[in-house]
Order: structure tokens, then sequence, then C-alpha cells
């Protein structure tokens, strides 16, 4: 099982440009999660998903989208990079509460640089 | 506002002698409580976790955490450090999926 898996590992982009990061989970769970990861702050979750379909924004979701198209997949995308935004990104994913005791499986993180 | 606190930014011990890894929260209900360890340009990974009963839980690769209700703290232990350890630790109550938050971190530091 690959288990979480995220694309792609390291981008650098310009002010101003967009991107996508692409998070595919293969254990069906339901929930899916993106996190970033800055220095001295822990993980800050950015918007998550509870099923195919759904979107839900998180502690800071500002300047990004996210689509869950498929139960397997959950995109982050970035319309208009700002240096602020320059971080790691990690996803995460996760059983229905109640089925599992919500213990979290985390993809390998991507690097974000944004000059 | 719920949060938690891991009062210490690196911990510093010699290989063989033990390790605590403090943690402390103020969140809401009855949280579960989670250890997650984090080794240098990898994900987090699930150390163990508290749910109920017994305060003493065992997880991956020799740790405990020991709960205490009163104290709202979830301490994380080792009895016999390893330098294999030297990563970053993040403490992690829940109330469910996304209502997961993070400390801080703590990076543990083993000295051979």
């Amino acid at each position: 099982n690959a288990g979480v898996t995220q694309t792609p590992k390291f981008r650098v982009l310009k002010t101003g440009q967009s991107m996508t990061l692409l998070c595919a989970q293969d254990m069906n769970h339901e929930y899916m999660y993106w996190y970033r990861q800055d220095p001295g702050m822990g993980l800050r979750l950015i918007h998550y998903s509870v099923g195919e379909g759904t979107t839900a924004k998180g502690e800071v979701p500002d300047g990004y989208n996210v689509s869950r198209l498929k139960k397997q997949n959950f995109l982050l995308g970035l319309e208009s990079a700002a240096p602020s935004q320059t971080s790691v990104y990690f996803c995460a994913s996760s059983y229905l509460p109640g089925l599992n005791t919500g213990e979290l499986f985390f993809g390998e993180g991507s690097r974000l640089t944004v000059l | 506002a719920q949060s938690v606190a891991q009062p210490e930014d690196q911990v510093n011990v010699a290989e063989g002698n033990p390790l605590t890894v403090k943690c402390t929260y103020s969140v809401s209900g009855n949280p579960y409580l989670f250890w997650y360890v984090q080794y240098p340009n990898r994900g987090l990974q699930f150390l163990l976790k508290y749910i109920t009963g017994d305060n003493l839980v065992k997880g991956s690769y020799g740790f405990e955490a020991e709960f205490n209700k009163s104290q709202t703290s979830f301490h994380l232990k080792k009895p016999s450090a390893l330098v294999s350890d030297s990563a970053l630790y993040f403490c992690a109550p829940s109330t469910g999926g996304f209502k997961t938050i993070f400390g801080a971190g703590t990076r543990l530091f083993v000295k051979a």
C-alpha cells in the first residue's frame, strides 16, 4: 500500500503564479485534510473534506481552494501565489470518527517556495 | 479557545537516559490524545494514543505516554533514549477528524 501520496514534492513559484498540489490515498478513507507546517507553529489546517464532493474551511483557508471530485483524491490550489504561502504542505486522511479513533495518516509533504 | 502547549522547543538527552517530552492542553470535552513523530524531510507518523482506561499507554519504538486528567497533560516518555529517536514530536488532542489541533512541536536531540 502506498498510503498517502503527494505530488509534487518540491515546487518554486513566482508571486502571482498558480499551481495545484495533488493528494491521493488508497486506504478508502472518508476524511482528507490539507495542512501547512511553518517553523514554530506546528500544523495548521487549511481545508478539509468529509467525503467525495464536499469541502470545508479550516483555520487558515485564505488564498487556497480545494476540490474532492473523487474519494481518493484531494487537490489544493493556489490561484495567485504570495511569498506568505512559502511553506511545507501536508495532506492527511483518516477514517470516519466513530469507526476509528481519529488517527491521521500523512503524506511525505510538498515544499513550496514563492519568490 | 482550544489550545495545546509543548513548553520546550528542544529536549536534549544522552543516549541510554530516560526522556520526557511535555504536553498540556485545553480542549473541551474528553479529547483523544495523540503523539506524532516527524523525522527529517518526512511526513508525520502516528506514535501512540490515549482514548480511555489506563493512564499509561504504550506505543511504537518503546515510547509511552502518561495521561493526567487533573493536570490536562499527556507527557511522552521513554525509559532509554536512542540516537535514532532524534526527531520532531507533536502532541495532538482531537475531538474527531478535523477537530485535531497540533502543538508547535518539540525537537528531541539524543546525543551518543
